[in-house]
């Protein structure tokens, strides 16, 4: 069975600080999301990453993925107050045959950014 | 074009009685989820399904069924409500995944308590 684990699973930063969430998931895949979710909200897609070696930068925040290792960073540079929400890392697995995919999360990483 | 609607937003239940979740789709998504999100836990796949009238068991559907009778719908079912069912529920739909952009996109949420 798939396991997406995230770490650290609390954060909290100074504003301008530069940190990195990580997510790590246990069988092949080569699908990896980025979502974020404010309190009492919805998930709101922040990246899609879709091969081996995938960057992709919004703002404040870039996404990677390394499918060899299993692994997918979120990098947050110059942290400011906004980014204070939930994220989570959201793995694709195919079940069964055909076109069968369930969508797997890690249990997210709550950051606080602190003045 | 409004997206993927839940109804109800919120609900308050007996220890055995039932209910039905509905979410809409008005997007020709192919696949639609449900999970339910606990603190501390992320978000727990309970059902999805590939296609209209497709169906298949995520991480924790003990408790619940559901039916894809329409592509646009997908409805959640509790048989009989316990505490333990008490939570966040949320629907997400995406396209078919051989298609690039295939993240999931989310409703509102169903915040229901049973007591």
């Amino acid at each position: 069975e798939l396991k997406v684990e995230q770490n650290p699973l609390f954060l909290s930063m100074q504003e301008g600080k530069n940190y990195t969430i990580y997510c790590n998931y246990s069988t092949t895949s080569d699908r990896l999301y980025w979502y974020r979710q404010d309190p009492g909200k919805s998930l709101e897609s922040l990246f899609v990453l879709l091969s081996n070696g995938a960057v992709k930068q919004e703002g404040r925040l870039m996404a990677s993925l390394d499918t060899k290792a299993r692994l997918s960073t979120l990098h947050i540079t110059a942290a400011v107050h906004d980014l204070s929400a939930t994220y989570f890392c959201a793995v694709d697995s195919q079940t069964g045959g055909g076109s069968n995919y369930k969508l797997t999360f890690g249990k997210g990483t709550l950051l606080t950014v602190n003045p | 074009n409004a997206g993927v609607t839940q109804t109800p937003k919120f609900r308050v239940l007996k220890t055995g009685q039932s209910m039905t979740l509905l979410c809409a789709q008005d997007m020709n998504h192919e696949y639609m989820y449900w999970y339910r999100q606990d603190p501390g836990m992320g978000l727990r796949l309970i059902h999805y399904s590939v296609g209209e009238g497709t169906t298949a068991k995520g991480e924790v559907p003990d408790g619940y069924n559901v039916s894809r009778l329409k592509k646009q719908n997908f409805l959640l079912g509790l048989e009989s409500a316990a505490p333990s069912q008490t939570s966040v529920y949320f629907c997400a739909s995406r396209i078919d995944r051989g298609l690039p952009n295939t993240e999931a996109f989310f409703g509102q949420g169903t915040r229901l308590t049973v007591v």
